[in-house]
């Protein structure tokens, strides 16, 4: 099966302007996660959709980051506008829903990244 | 949340060497994966590991998640083995917590 896609694979705008990145998962993931990674600290959580829904967006950091993920499918992550901290490393992942009765099982497949430098 | 403690930040190997990576988190979990974050800066998952000893190839981890850590140890290392390596523990709402990472460098 064809993994986690996402592009652009890097992207260098200046502080001010609006980036937007999007993700590709794994046909039949239900669950999608972004993640991101910011001048070599932890890889934080931002958000989780389940299908097309928002099941939790408590990291995402404020309000210039939108997500939105129409028909359950590709999920795109807009920033704006974009400010210098805002560089970094953006991770999308995805699994499927875990199976009823089955409590651990979900396996997150990571793309490879979209690398965000705000000048 | 919870913390997740990487122990050592970086390690240097030579070729043939082994090693073990250490993941001291703070309170229970879900589950645990280990990644590897190649060159092109992809999360390659190498275990999905809430508790036991799993192996693949070279490389093997254990969970012992009465005492919240985990091992993953890397035998005769390959060049191939340079990267960072992530600890990943997932709370009961399936969010992911990271460790700052284990960058090990393999030299020839």
């Amino acid at each position: 099966e064809a993994g986690v896609t996402q592009f652009p694979s890097h992207s260098v705008i200046e502080k001010g302007q609006t980036v937007t990145l999007r993700c590709d998962p794994i046909s039949g993931h239900d669950n999608l996660y972004w993640y991101r990674r910011v001048m070599g600290k932890e890889i934080k959580f931002l958000l989780h959709f389940v299908k097309e829904s928002k099941q939790d967006e408590s990291g995402m950091p404020n309000n210039r980051f939108l997500a939105e993920r129409t028909g359950g499918t590709y999920s795109t992550l807009k920033v704006q506008p974009a400010e210098l901290e805002d560089s970094g490393v953006y991770f999308c992942a995805s699994s499927r829903r875990g199976l009823a009765g089955n409590s651990g099982a979900n396996v997150l497949t990571f793309g490879a990244g979209s690398r965000l430098t705000v000048l | 949340g919870i913390q997740v403690e990487q122990s050592p930040p970086d390690l240097i190997l030579q070729e043939g060497a082994n090693s073990t990576l250490r993941c001291n988190f703070s309170d229970s979990v879900n589950n645990l994966q280990w990644f590897h974050q190649n060159p092109w800066g992809q999360l390659i998952n190498l275990f999905y590991i809430p508790s036991g000893t799993k192996q693949n190839g070279r490389l093997s981890a254990t969970t012992v998640a009465t005492e919240r850590y985990s091992l993953l140890y890397i035998s005769s290392s390959q060049t191939t083995d340079s990267g960072v390596y992530f600890c990943a523990v997932e709370s009961y709402d399936y969010k992911l917590s990271f460790g700052a990472g284990t960058t090990v460098t393999v030299r020839a």
